[in-house]
C-alpha cells in the first residue's frame, strides 16, 4: 500500500475540467514538492508537473498542479480523448529518504 | 537527443540471475543520476533505487535494499540492475529514469527508458 494515496479512477467528457487528487503526509507532500506523471497505455511515464506547479517544456497549459498542506491536485482543463491515461503523483519522503509514488488514478474520457 | 535505451525483454526461471541495462546518450553520462522504477503487472510505479555514475553513489529504497544491485559502467555509459536469484514476484516492467538537470530530490524524472519486461516463470 502506497504511503501517498490517490483515488483509483476519475472520468470526464471532452472539453470538461477534471481534478485528480493526491494525499500524503508531513514527511512527503507536506514538506516536499509534488511531481505528476502521465502514463499512456503501453508507454513509459512522462513528466507532467514538477515543483508542485511547474510544467516542463512541451506540456500544454491545460495541465496544472497545486499543493495545499499534505494534499496535491492535478487539474486538466479542456479534456481531450488523448488525455485518457494513468496519472501518478510523487514526492520525496523524508522518512524513507527517497521518492514515493501514489497508487495512480486511471482517467477515462467518456 | 538525450535518451535512455534499455535492454530487451527477458524470460527467466526462478533462482536464475539477471542483469538488465540502461544506456544513456546525448548528454554527459557522469552528470545525471539514473534510477530504476518497477511496475508490476496492472500495478503502479515503485521506486527501487538510484545511482550517480560520476562517483557510483548508490541509494536504495528500503523495500529493495538487499534484493537488487544497481551499478554503472562509465566506459559504456550504461547503468545496470541485477538480481542474483529471481523470484516469480520479480515479474514486472522495469524502467530506468533520470531527473536530468533537475535535482534528484525534486523527483522530477524527465528522461525515461522504454522499459524492460522481465518474466520469471518455471
Amino acid at each position: 500500500q502506497s504511503v501517498v494515496t490517490q483515488s483509483p479512477s476519475a472520468s470526464g467528457t471532452p472539453g470538461q475540467r477534471v481534478t485528480i487528487s493526491c494525499s500524503g503526509s508531513s514527511s512527503n507532500i507536506g514538506s516536499n514538492p509534488v511531481t505528476w506523471y502521465q502514463q499512456l497505455p503501453g508507454a513509459a511515464p512522462k513528466l507532467l508537473i514538477y515543483g508542485n506547479t511547474q510544467r516542463p517544456s512541451g506540456v500544454p497549459d491545460r495541465f496544472s498542479g497545486s499543493r495545499s498542506g499534505t494534499s496535491a491536485s492535478l487539474g486538466i482543463s479542456g479534456l481531450q480523448s488523448e488525455d485518457e491515461a494513468e496519472y501518478y503523483c510523487a514526492a520525496w519522503d523524508d522518512s524513507l529518504s527517497g521518492p514515493v509514488f501514489g497508487g495512480g488514478t486511471k482517467l477515462t474520457v467518456l | 537527443e538525450v535518451q535512455l535505451v534499455q535492454s530487451g525483454a527477458e524470460v527467466k526461471k526462478p533462482g536464475e540471475s539477471l542483469k538488465i541495462s540502461c544506456k544513456g546518450s546525448g548528454y554527459r553520462f557522469t552528470s545525471y543520476w539514473i534510477g530504476w522504477v518497477r511496475q508490476m503487472p496492472g500495478k503502479g510505479l515503485e521506486w527501487m533505487g538510484i545511482i550517480y555514475p560520476g562517483d557510483s553513489d548508490t541509494r536504495y529504497s528500503p523495500s529493495f535494499q538487499g534484493q537488487v544491485t544497481i551499478s554503472a559502467d562509465k566506459s559504456t555509459s550504461t547503468v545496470y540492475l541485477q538480481w542474483s536469484s529471481l523470484k516469480a514476484s520479480d515479474t514486472a516492467i522495469y524502467y530506468c529514469a533520470s531527473p536530468g538537470g533537475y535535482s534528484y530530490g525534486s523527483v522530477a524524472f524527465e528522461i525515461w527508458g522504454q522499459g524492460t519486461m522481465v518474466i520469471v516463470s518455471s
